[in-house]
């Protein structure tokens, strides 16, 4: 299955900065996911990354708050703009594995914002 | 979103003991994925199921895919400490839709 790097790991941020967290893929996957988990919580996928088109993005979420890159098809970033504390959650990077593996997950970046 | 509803909630078990849980959804989905998070760490896959009444195993763990297509079993055996974690069920409608998670179960293992 496909190795993912994200960083960084962990950050603490202040309220009304932005953050960007990176992806890095060790093969070429077509589709990219970008998923929140709150403490405590579920995972919510916030949009959906392809190589060479606009993000697609769920319900409750909005380019603008999360603007999503994805340059080429080993990478991919989102960043979480003008923070407040309730952005306080683990981001996740995710891409489908294919081949009976499934989604594959990056280790997460926890994000507190004070 | 789609609502898939995990249970038990939380566990806490004697080593050596075997667990069950599973995940209900009120929708039809193609594709069960069974994953456990580690405390700082993202989810790792433990096994996929592609078919309804599909049953597999990967080591201690063993997990089906429900006829109705709408529900998915994991069973652990014979317990051990690092099996301590969080459980996540995730759904998918069809090939290159979304998953949809579960609400987690947390197990403890107590030795």
């Amino acid at each position: 299955s496909a190795v993912i790097s994200q960083k960084p790991s962990r950050d603490i941020c202040q309220r009304g900065t932005s953050l960007t967290i990176q992806c890095q893929v060790d093969s070429q996957v077509t589709m990219m996911f970008w998923y929140r988990q709150q403490p405590g919580q579920s995972l919510t996928l916030i949009a959906t990354a392809n190589q060479g088109s606009e993000a697609t993005y769920e319900s409750g979420f909005v380019i603008d708050k999360f603007p999503i890159s994805r340059p080429n098809l080993t990478f991919s970033t989102l960043t979480v703009s003008n923070m407040s504390p309730e952005d306080s959650s683990i981001y996740l990077c995710s891409v489908d594995g294919r081949a009976n593996y499934g989604y594959t997950f990056g280790s997460g970046t926890r994000l507190t914002v004070v | 979103g789609q609502q898939l509803n995990q249970s038990p909630q939380s566990m806490f078990i004697q080593e050596g003991e075997d667990v069950s849980m599973n995940c209900t959804s009120s929708s039809i989905f193609n594709t069960w994925l069974w994953y456990k998070q580690d405390p700082g760490e993202g989810p790792v896959l433990l096994i996929a199921l592609y078919k309804a009444g599909e049953l597999t195993s990967n080591g201690r763990l063993t997990a089906q895919f429900g006829t109705t297509r709408k529900d998915s079993f994991l069973n652990i055996s014979a317990s051990i400490p690092s099996d301590v974690g969080i459980y996540f069920c995730a759904g998918q409608r069809g090939t290159g839709n979304q998953f949809y998670f579960g609400t987690g179960t947390s197990l403890t293992v107590i030795p």
